[in-house]
């Protein structure tokens, strides 16, 4: 069983364009993350939510917008696809409130603004 | 604020040399560190963690003490593999609330040859 689940893999696109990268889990957690990983693989974390409540919104542009539907589930539009935000987005869940729990990490999306 | 520093790669070895990827921290509480791998083309793995100070962690052969007086958390394998080139990345996890974020070092990528 697949814990946490990304899609697509791999998302080739157009500046301009609008897209969506979908992640579900499977783990029962509360608490869902997108990161974003760069070519020199540094990973910057963009958005939390908790229970469908967005908790931590990290300096990123008002043209990606994260949506949960419910707890497993957290999606992140993005709008006017600009070059620089070609990368590998990763989805992560944690079970908060229990201390020292590791995070989970999704297989990634490689999106390519062409 | 929190913040992980690791050693810059790449690292280039021998297949059965032995490892070491220091690791050092910044932080406010009592955190929990962390060793993650991300072999290529995949999404990051828990390698091992460490919840509180003296703690060893270990897996696959690989082990990290959490030393609290010198804020460090230095990953070592005593005989590396081919199978072992990967980017490991150090991180923390300062909180037990649903803001709680895991801050990831720079990454160390990984390279044994034959």
């Amino acid at each position: 069983d697949t814990a946490v689940s990304q899609t697509p893999k791999y998302l080739v696109t157009q500046m301009g364009n609008d897209k969506s990268i979908k992640c579900e889990q499977n783990l029962g957690h509360d608490t869902m993350y997108w990161y974003k990983q760069d070519s020199k693989k540094f990973l910057k974390i963009m958005f939390s939510y908790n229970n469908k409540e967005l908790i931590i919104n990290e300096t990123v542009p008002n043209r990606f917008s994260p949506k949960s539907p419910d707890k497993a589930h957290l999606n992140l539009h993005i709008n006017s696809l600009e070059l620089g935000d070609s990368a590998v987005y990763f989805c992560a869940s944690i079970s908060t409130g229990t201390g020292g729990q590791e995070q989970y990490f999704g297989p990634g999306t490689r999106l390519t603004v062409t | 604020g929190d913040s992980v520093t690791q050693m810059e790669g790449p690292v280039t070895l021998s297949e059965e040399a032995f490892l070491t990827i220091n690791c050092t921290y910044t932080a406010t509480g009592y955190p929990s560190l962390f060793w993650y791998v991300q072999y290529p083309g995949e999404g990051l793995q828990l390698l091992l963690k460490a919840t509180k100070a003296d703690d060893k962690g270990s897996n696959k052969g690989f082990e990290a003490t959490y030393r609290k007086e010198t804020t460090s958390f230095h990953l070592e394998k005593g005989s590396v593999q081919v199978s072992d080139s990967a980017v490991y990345f150090c991180a923390l996890n300062t909180g037990y609330s649903s803001a709680s974020k895991i801050i990831f070092g720079s990454g160390t990528r990984l390279s044994i040859r034959p």
